[in-house]
């Protein structure tokens, strides 16, 4: 089975601040991790993914995220936030063999002046 | 431009009434997936589709039903077996390989009365 666990429902931040938004799975097989956005009352939309090789991945609106096998994580950073940072995020994890993704329950991000 | 699209946007019935929501897709993909998303549980997927004429039911398929006639479009039935179908539902697409994104639609609220 695959699972994944977003550690906090609301992270609060001021304007230009870092964050990070805690993510880990659970898969007995080699995987493959996504995080996406979703702005109010719309669909997701992919920030960046992890496949195989380089264990950070850059992404969209200068977010990125690390991938570390042994911590079985797959945090989501930016070092600096704006106010149109405001949405949800969601991990999603798919395992080899799996057919299809499996989300955690998302992590809304607020960021203030 | 090439995209998904559900329709409609909003959508309020009867309690008793079965109700059809529309997704469709012109990026050729071959995999469609449909996803119910309830505050603070994430996205729950409901049946998803990697052929035409082919579908599978994933975590919550009961009261739901699904068809795959074209490859561009994966209508999902909300039957009135379904004990709590308000929600928001999100339809997505895929080429089908494990590593690709998933793209998704602007979603359709659903509201039973």
């Amino acid at each position: 089975a695959q699972s994944v666990t977003q550690l906090d429902s609301q992270v609060p931040v001021f304007e230009e601040a870092p964050v990070e938004l805690r993510c880990n799975y659970s898969s007995s097989v080699s995987v493959y991790l996504f995080w996406y956005v979703q702005y109010p009352n719309q669909g997701l939309q992919l920030l960046l993914k992890y496949l195989s090789g380089s264990t950070l991945v850059k992404g969209i609106n200068g977010f990125e995220a690390e991938f570390n096998k042994s911590q079985t994580s797959f945090h989501l950073r930016k070092p600096s936030v704006h106010i149109s940072d405001t949405a949800e995020y969601f991990c999603a994890v798919r395992g080899s063999g799996y057919s299809t993704l499996t989300f955690g329950k998302g992590t809304m991000l607020l960021v203030s002046p | 431009d090439g995209g998904i699209t559900q329709s409609p946007k909003y959508l309020f019935r009867k309690e008793g009434q079965n109700v059809t929501l529309s997704c469709e897709q012109n990026l050729n993909h071959d995999a469609m997936y449909w996803y119910r998303q309830d505050p603070g549980q994430g996205l729950r997927l409901i049946y998803y589709s990697q052929i035409v004429n082919d579908f599978q039911k994933g975590d919550i398929a009961e009261g739901y039903s699904v068809s795959r006639e074209k490859k561009e479009s994966f209508p999902l039935t909300v039957t009135s077996a379904q004990k709590n179908p308000t929600a928001f539902y999100l339809c997505a697409s895929a080429r089908g390989d494990p590593g690709d994104t998933q793209y998704f639609g602007p979603g359709t609220r659903l509201t039973v009365l």
